[in-house]
């Protein structure tokens, strides 16, 4: 597999668990947020995004929570599966759609049998 | 099947032989973008494009070039490569702008030595 998720901090749940994971940004100016999934070998997938007019949002088994007060963005994946298991990253861009897009570090998830 | 494609996906090269990256997609998408990733810095924006003809700088655009001549193509051009440049590249599309999904390819591991 490839060697992106070194040095990544890990989030290891136990199979049909919940996983929350956080994300702080930097930008208070920030108008939307996404959430994408990368396993090993492949590229970033988009799993869901949110507008900054918001503070929840729900797709199948995932819910993104904003916090704009702290600058805080999280993740929830439900009833967690082996096929959860990914770095997930969150990003950001600004107030205008033209900006450019900021990555987080990424964090791993693990899915303990 | 909509998909961004890369090529090639795996090449090793030496320093100042000047290499391109070939990114194409099929969805007709207006905005293209390039990322590079490298392990504890996560995914960073090189170069977008809006439009045909339309470029611009990222975050870390130094020693790299694009063109947008067509919708489709977005190729990333290292007239002379430098060991600093081994990365793994990924190429993305989205609708309109980087408020909307992006598609990302599967991703180019690039080595310079």
């Amino acid at each position: 597999g490839e060697s992106v998720g070194l040095h990544l901090p890990t989030l290891s749940v136990q199979e049909g668990d919940n996983s929350i994971i956080n994300c702080a940004y930097s930008n208070s100016a920030s108008d939307y947020f996404i959430w994408y999934k990368q396993e090993s070998g492949k590229g970033p997938q988009f799993i869901i995004d949110i507008r900054s007019n918001m503070d929840k949002r729900q797709g199948q088994r995932v819910t993104v929570l904003l916090n704009k007060t702290v600058k805080h963005l999280s993740l929830q994946i439900a009833a967690t599966q082996p096929g959860d298991s990914a770095v997930y990253f969150c990003a950001e861009n600004g107030m205008n759609r033209d900006d450019k897009i900021i990555f987080g570090k990424g964090t791993r998830l693990h899915i303990l049998p | 099947e909509a998909q961004v494609t890369q090529n090639p996906r795996y090449l090793i090269t030496v320093t100042g032989k000047k290499l391109t990256v070939t990114c194409s997609q099929n969805m007709n998408h207006e905005y293209m973008s390039w990322y590079r990733q490298d392990p504890g810095l996560g995914l960073r924006q090189i170069y977008y494009s809006m439009n045909v003809e339309v470029t611009d700088k990222g975050d870390v655009p130094e020693g790299y070039k694009v063109s947008r001549k067509e919708k489709r193509n977005f190729p990333l051009i290292l007239e002379s490569p430098s060991p600093n440049q081994t990365s793994l590249y990924f190429c993305a599309s989205s609708l309109g702008g980087t408020s909307y999904e992006q598609y990302f390819g599967p991703g180019t591991r690039l080595t310079v030595t």
